[in-house]
């Protein structure tokens, strides 16, 4: 079976930094997304490891331990518009599929 | 503007009622997908496809049934809808397995 564990909430301030972890058990492994959605819209996509280490991209930033089943993303300098919640997905490689397994998210509210 | 469609919008249903959501996508990709989301469950796969011609189920795919005849469309039909089929549908697409996916704005279905 698959299992992405994600903290359900997390509060921060802004211009602060904020570490949102994902851990995951799955059948195989086939490289890990994140996931940004505002409240009442699309997910849209924000980074992409398969490879351990950091991948940055401006102010985000995201980490994968494939040994440990372990991922991180790192929000810099918040800002109010950050305030959305942020998925976690994995692409389990399971007889060719595509399939995208997700975690239940985190809703990160970004204080003044 | 290319991207991926989904129709209706919105939708209440009479529960016992037969519904098919509606997913076009001109990006050409491989890989489609139908999630429902509902609150504190995140995403949840319910069946995909890797190419034209071929669908596979995904975490919660009872109750629902697709269909890809093209690469471009991807509809999911609810065959007698119940009130537990009241979610949000998001419908994406992939180029591949190291490729993110993109998503429809999704279907806001009610089954009463």
């Amino acid at each position: 079976g698959q299992n992405i564990d994600q903290p359900t909430e997390m509060t921060a301030t802004e211009g602060a930094i904020v570490q949102i972890n994902c851990t995951y058990q799955t059948s195989g492994f086939n490289g890990l997304f994140w996931y940004q959605q505002h409240a009442g819209e699309a997910p849209t996509f924000l980074s992409y490891n398969v490879l351990d280490g950091l991948e940055e991209k401006g102010r985000f930033s995201s980490f994968l331990s494939r040994s440990k089943g372990y991922s991180y993303l790192l929000l810099k300098e918040l800002q109010m518009k950050d305030s959305a919640s942020y998925l976690c997905a994995v692409r389990p490689r399971m007889d060719s599929s595509y399939k995208l397994i997700f975690g239940s998210g985190t809703r990160l509210l970004v204080r003044p | 503007i290319a991207g991926i469609t989904q129709a209706p919008t919105s939708q209440i249903l009479a529960a016992g009622r037969r519904m098919t959501l509606r997913c076009t996508q001109d990006m050409r990709h491989n890989a489609m997908y139908w999630y429902r989301q509902d609150l504190g469950l995140g995403l949840r796969l319910i069946h995909y496809s890797n190419t034209a011609g071929t669908t596979g189920k995904g975490e919660v795919p009872d109750g629902y049934s697709v269909s890809r005849a093209n690469t471009d469309d991807f509809p999911l039909t609810l065959a007698s809808a119940v009130p537990s089929q009241t979610s949000v549908y998001f419908c994406a697409s992939s180029d591949g397995s190291n490729t993110e996916a993109f998503f429809g704005q999704g279907t806001r279905l009610t089954v009463v």
